[in-house]
């Protein structure tokens, strides 16, 4: 399993953007990029996923970088709500079977 | 739309016991995955079903087992509790197919505690 890299923190203030990091140097071309955050007390939830271009949805943007060996998700404005660890994970899109490989994520603070 | 559900919530059990998660998945999801998250680290992974088969399986002993009914629904079974097998275990479901990634949506866990 191709393996990410996080940073083990990071703070923001609310209201404002922030950008988190993730390197995956190994990605091999066929896997996709996702990203899964976990609020306190509950089970991960889906945010976004990329493959090679940049992708916008209601809850975040990715980036990607050319090589695809990293990326960045970004939350535009940061709520309260938005605290909690999030996760770079990378999965084969040649796979109907989609094992999950969590590493131990990056704990987002905010503060009001 | 019921999300993903999952019994009991909470469970202390003791060492050498056996026990017995269940989960029902996300309407119209056909896989189902459970992981093992202990405290302060991220979701391992255990095993995935679809129709009723093992597909994979994450580096956990055969004391940890399974299956997948055929509504979808799933039960995670460990027998010979340990005190490490203390920890959160959550249940994901998710509809198969390859290219395109799908999501897998995650119940809220049973908290397992082996004393």
């Amino acid at each position: 399993d191709a393996k990410t890299t996080q940073p083990n923190s990071m703070e923001s203030n609310e209201e404002e953007p922030v950008h988190l990091p993730c390197n995956h140097s190994t990605i091999s071309g066929t896997d996709y990029i996702h990203w899964y955050r976990q609020l306190p007390s509950q089970g991960p939830e889906y945010v976004i996923h990329g493959l090679t271009s940049n992708v916008n949805n209601r809850m975040a943007s990715l980036a990607i970088a050319e090589d695809r060996k990293s990326s960045t998700l970004i939350l535009h404005r940061a709520t309260l709500r938005d605290a909690a660890v999030y996760y770079c994970i990378l999965r084969d899109k040649n796979t109907g079977f989609q094992k999950l490989v969590f590493g131990t994520g990056t704990r987002l603070l905010v503060s009001p | 739309d019921a999300g993903v559900t999952q019994s009991p919530t909470h469970l202390i059990k003791t060492r050498g016991q056996q026990v017995t998660l269940r989960c029902s998945p996300k309407s119209g999801h056909d896989t189902v995955s459970w992981y093992q998250q202990a405290l302060g680290q991220g979701p391992q992974f255990i095993f995935q079903y679809y129709e009723e088969e093992e597909r994979q399986r994450g580096n956990f002993p055969d004391r940890f087992s399974g299956h997948q009914f055929p509504n979808y629904s799933s039960e995670l079974n460990v027998n010979a509790l340990l005190l490490g097998d203390s920890a959160l275990y959550l249940c994901a479901s998710s509809l198969f197919g390859r290219g395109e990634s799908y999501e897998q949506y995650f119940g809220p866990g049973t908290r397992l505690t082996v004393t």
